[in-house]
């Protein structure tokens, strides 16, 4: 099946600070997903973004899949931008379950 | 409001006992997940369902069980056959299962083993 890889596995950072987060997949997608975890465990929606540029107020996205990457921007970092950041994605062949295939995260801690 | 719910939101139980976990969703959306979480990890899927009275399994089925008898519906029973049933359970949906098709999740179920 598809393999993802979220980078870096964590991060630290003052307020104010900005960041790139990245996802690396192993195969063409359908469907690719940005999640923020917060700390009660609740998936948020951050972007759906299976090719192109989204902007969302301090966060962005970008998913470049003729290279199997997308990459989140974080600027200005607030501290309750803490918590693990999720990518998931679909995979285009169908063959296996129409599920989501996660990542393992970003973990984020931002200090004020 | 229009949402996703899950209960209860902890859940304890003893060895050798099923247990089944509620879903339910107000959306109208067609596709129902279920997916599990162990600490510091990503989630994994454990079942789908695409329609009413139709399911097919995931990445991680054994030990489980769901039925689809209502489109807003989709309960997780854990059975005692799953090993290491300790994990934070979540349920999703989307408006279909083909190509993009965004997925939202409910709040979660802590099941813990004791």
């Amino acid at each position: 099946g598809i393999q993802v890889e979220q980078s870096p596995p964590d991060l630290i950072l003052q307020e104010g600070a900005n960041s790139t987060l990245r996802c690396n997949f192993s195969d063409s997608v359908n469907n690719l997903q940005w999640f923020h975890q917060n700390p009660w465990g609740q998936l948020i929606n951050l972007f759906y973004i299976p090719s192109g540029t989204k902007q969302n107020g301090r966060l962005s996205a970008t998913t470049v899949a003729t290279e199997r990457y997308s990459l989140l921007y974080i600027s200005s970092s607030q501290t309750t931008d803490s918590g693990v950041y999720f990518c998931a994605v679909q995979e285009y062949s169908g063959g296996g379950a129409d599920g989501l295939t996660f990542g393992k995260g970003t973990h984020l801690i931002i200090q004020p | 409001d229009g949402g996703i719910t899950q209960s209860p939101k902890y859940l304890f139980r003893k060895e050798g006992q099923n247990v089944t976990l509620s879903c339910e969703q107000n959306l109208n959306h067609d596709a129902m997940y279920w997916y599990r979480q162990d600490p510091g990890q990503g989630l994994r899927l454990i079942y789908y369902s695409q329609i009413v009275n139709d399911f097919q399994k995931g990445d991680i089925a054994e030990g489980y069980s769901v039925s689809r008898e209502k489109k807003e519906s989709f309960p997780l029973t854990v059975t005692s056959a799953q090993k290491n049933p300790t994990a934070f359970y979540l349920c999703a949906s989307s408006m279909g299962t083909g190509p993009y098709n965004e997925q939202f999740f409910g709040p979660g179920t802590r099941l813990t083993v004791l």
